[in-house]
C-alpha cells in the first residue's frame, strides 16, 4: 500500500498562477484533510471531507477551494496565487466519520512557493 | 478558538534518559488526543493516540493524559538520537482535529 500520495512534490508560482495539488489514499479511508504548516505555527486545516461528496471550510480556507473527486482522492486548488500562500502543504486522511478517534495519516507534503 | 499549546523547545536530553514532553489544550468536551513525530523535512507520523484518562505505553513510549487538568504528556524512555524530531500534541472532538506548534526534542549521543 502507497498510503497518501501527494502530487507535486515541489511547486514554484508566480503571484496569481492557478494550480491544483493532488492528493490519493488507498486504505480505503472516509475523511480526508488538506493543511498547511507554516515555521513557529503547526498545521492547520484548510478545508477538510469528512465522507465521500461532502466537504467543510477548516480554520484558514480564503483563498482555496477543494474537490473530493472520489472516495480516493482530494485535490487542493489556489485560484489565484498570493506570497501568502508560500506554505508546505499536507493532505491526510482518517479511517473515522464519528466524533471520535480520527487517527490521521499524511503524505509527504507538498513544498510551495509563490513569488 | 481551541487550543492546543506545547513549549516549543528545544528539549534536550542525554542518550539513554527519559524525555518528557507536555501540552495542555483548550477544550472541555475533547475526546481524543495524538502524539505525531515529524522528522525535519518529512510529514508528521503517528506515534500514539489516547482517549481515556491515565497512561497508555508503547513500546518505549507512554502516554499520559488528565482531562481534570486538560493536560496529556508523552514519555520516551531510553532516549535515542533517532528520536531527535519535532513531537506533535494533537486533540479532537469531532471531524476536525487542533495541533500544537510542536516541541522540538534533541538528543545527545
Amino acid at each position: 500500500n502507497a498510503g497518501v500520495t501527494q502530487t507535486p512534490k515541489f511547486q514554484v508560482l508566480k503571484t496569481g498562477q492557478s494550480m491544483t495539488l493532488q492528493c490519493a489514499q488507498d486504505m480505503n479511508h472516509n475523511s480526508m484533510y488538506w493543511y498547511r504548516q507554516d515555521p513557529g505555527m503547526g498545521l492547520r486545516l484548510i478545508y477538510y471531507s469528512a465522507s465521500e461528496g461532502t466537504t467543510d471550510k477548516g480554520e484558514v480556507p480564503n483563498g482555496y477551494n477543494v474537490s473530493r473527486l472520489n472516495k480516493r482522492e482530494f485535490s487542493l486548488r489556489l485560484e489565484s496565487a498570493a506570497p501568502s500562500q508560500t506554505s508546505v502543504y499536507f493532505c491526510a486522511s482518517s479511517a473515522r466519520t464519528g466524533i471520535s478517534y480520527n487517527e490521521q495519516f499524511f503524505g509527504p507534503g507538498t513544498r510551495l512557493t509563490v513569488l | 478558538q481551541k487550543e492546543v499549546e506545547q513549549n516549543s523547545g528545544p528539549l534536550s536530553v542525554p542518550e539513554g534518559a527519559i524525555a518528557s514532553l507536555n501540552c495542555t489544550y483548550s477544550d472541555r468536551v475533547s475526546q481524543s488526543f495524538f502524539w505525531y513525530r515529524q522528522y525535519s523535512g518529512k510529514s508528521p507520523e503517528l506515534i500514539m493516540s489516547i482517549y481515556s484518562n491515565g497512561d497508555k505505553e508503547d513500546g518505549r513510549f507512554t502516554a499520559q493524559l488528565n482531562k481534570a487538568s486538560q493536560y496529556v504528556s508523552l514519555l520516551i524512555r531510553d532516549s535515542q538520537p533517532s528520536d531527535s524530531a519535532t513531537y506533535l500534541c494533537a486533540e479532537t472532538g469531532g471531524f476536525k482535529t487542533i495541533f500544537g506548534a510542536g516541541t522540538r526534542l534533541f538528543v545527545k549521543a
